[in-house]
């Protein structure tokens, strides 16, 4: 299954509002993953099973969707939030695989 | 709190091997499945192998297949990876990742920092 996020770059401003598309070429139900990597980091779980916030993400954070087009939606942004951000299906296991990511960038 | 250190990484030349550990703490090691999954530099994201909470489902990335092996130990709450006869191509950083569930399907619900393998001559 083969996961393809746009865009490839987002330039936003703080207090603005993100928008960021999945789509996976066949359907996987509702599990699908967000991921967030800041620069230097490791990646961290954002939201899990398409809607489902992470422990100690905030609310600005919510996921939605089902089938092959899903979205992360991250309110209020805030410079914190500049990092690259992947998608991850686990529905055709093995293998798991990624979106290529999308890198947003608060100014 | 999940604690995942990876260790092992270092520069090893073609066609050598090496091994990674995961030293995790914070949660029962032997109720969860467990994942490799690695980035090439500046790059993306790429799994390369999982295995379920008591080592009898494995499964690996095609570009690994018959050159890593994933193994664990649940005594010693450990996991680590065999990497042989490296290429250059498998020069990454390597993230031990944990599952949600004992079995291999669940989400990738916490990371460690990751170890830098590079192969070089």
């Amino acid at each position: 299954i083969v996961l393809t996020q746009s865009p490839a770059t987002l330039s936003l401003s703080p207090g603005e509002s993100a928008t960021l598309s999945c789509r996976a070429s066949q359907g996987i139900g509702p599990y699908l993953t967000w991921h967030q990597q800041k620069p230097g980091q490791a990646p961290r779980l954002l939201i899990y099973d398409a809607s489902n916030r992470a422990t100690g993400i905030p609310a600005r954070f919510s996921g939605s969707g089902s089938g092959t087009d899903f979205t992360l939606t991250i309110t209020s942004l805030e410079p914190e939030d500049s990092a690259v951000y992947y998608c991850q299906q686990r529905t055709n296991w093995p293998p798991i695989t990624f979106g290529q990511g999308t890198r947003l960038e608060i100014k | 709190e999940v604690q995942l250190v990876e260790s092992g990484g270092g520069l090893v030349q073609p066609g050598r091997s090496l091994r990674l550990s995961c030293a995790v703490s914070g949660f029962t090691f032997d109720d969860y499945a467990m994942h490799w999954v690695r980035q090439f530099p500046g790059k993306g994201l790429e799994w390369v192998s999982s295995i379920n909470w008591n080592g009898g489902d494995i499964a690996y990335a095609d570009s690994v297949k018959g050159r890593f092996t994933i193994s664990r130990d649940n005594g010693k709450n450990s996991l680590f990876l065999q990497m042989d006869s490296l290429r250059p191509e498998d020069t990454a950083f390597y993230y031990c990742t944990k599952s949600s569930s004992a079995g291999p399907r669940g989400w990738l619900d916490s990371w460690g920092q990751g170890t830098l393998v590079t192969v070089s001559s």
